[in-house]
């Protein structure tokens, strides 16, 4: 099973709209989550990174959230643009190895 | 500062071909991984280096693929010979050592393997 899951696993959103994705892990002991962008046949770009003690973090228009008692996370966009469409992936980091577990993706297609 | 440099950025070969991939850290990053990525999942580690030398390979099918970083700098990654199912998309990615392999964990551009 996998350790980081995430949904929906795709979505199409009307551009100037919000969206939120799910990210749900069950890596321990935690170190941080990270939300990647990943434009297609591009390598992944990171958008926030959050540490235990962080429950908010934004980057522009993206937001992420994580609430580590109920290992959940989830990546908020704000008035969708076209070029916000790609796949979103969550990254999840194990304390002490630093082994990265990823999530599959959320594939986001924003129309106008 | 200059990103992770891959290359090619695409190649088509037939299989049962050989393959080759570069890839160039972030100058001063000690560890460096190679990913594969196959249409709609998530990135698998292949390889882990720290210098020159193999943290982390567990994943890495050792019949075909290959992988080495010789001075502790660029590395490269074969495939030989090729099969259909390794079509994807192979980043490397490099990070600092210490706490700094958080705020530092830099991929790739990728290249997309197509074996016909």
């Amino acid at each position: 099973k996998n350790q980081v899951e995430q949904s929906p696993q795709s979505l199409i959103i009307l551009e100037g709209k919000n969206c939120t994705l799910q990210c749900n892990y069950t890596v321990s002991p935690f170190s941080n989550l990270r939300w990647y962008k990943q434009d297609t046949g591009r390598g992944p770009v990171s958008l926030t990174i959050m540490t235990f003690s962080e429950n908010t973090k934004s980057n522009g228009r993206y937001t992420a959230t994580l609430d580590a008692d109920t290992k959940q996370s989830s990546l908020h966009i704000t008035a969708s643009q076209l070029s916000d469409s790609a796949s979103y992936i969550c990254v999840v980091t194990a304390w002490g190895n630093n082994r990265l577990a990823f999530g599959k993706g959320n594939q986001v297609v924003v129309i106008p | 500062e200059a990103g992770v440099a891959q290359s090619p950025r695409y190649k088509i070969i037939e299989k049962r071909q050989s393959v080759a991939f570069w890839c160039n850290p972030i100058s001063g990053h000690a560890t460096l991984y190679w990913y594969q990525q196959i249409l709609g999942q998530g990135p698998k580690l292949l390889i882990q280096f720290q210098n020159n030398g193999v943290v982390d390979d567990s994943q890495l099918p050792k019949d075909r693929f290959s992988a080495e970083r010789l001075k502790g700098v660029d590395s490269t990654l074969k495939i030989q010979p090729a099969k259909l199912e390794d079509s994807a998309v192979y980043l490397c990615a490099s990070s600092p050592v210490g706490s700094g392999i958080n705020y530092g964990y830099t991929f790739g551009s990728g290249t997309r393997l197509t074996v016909v």
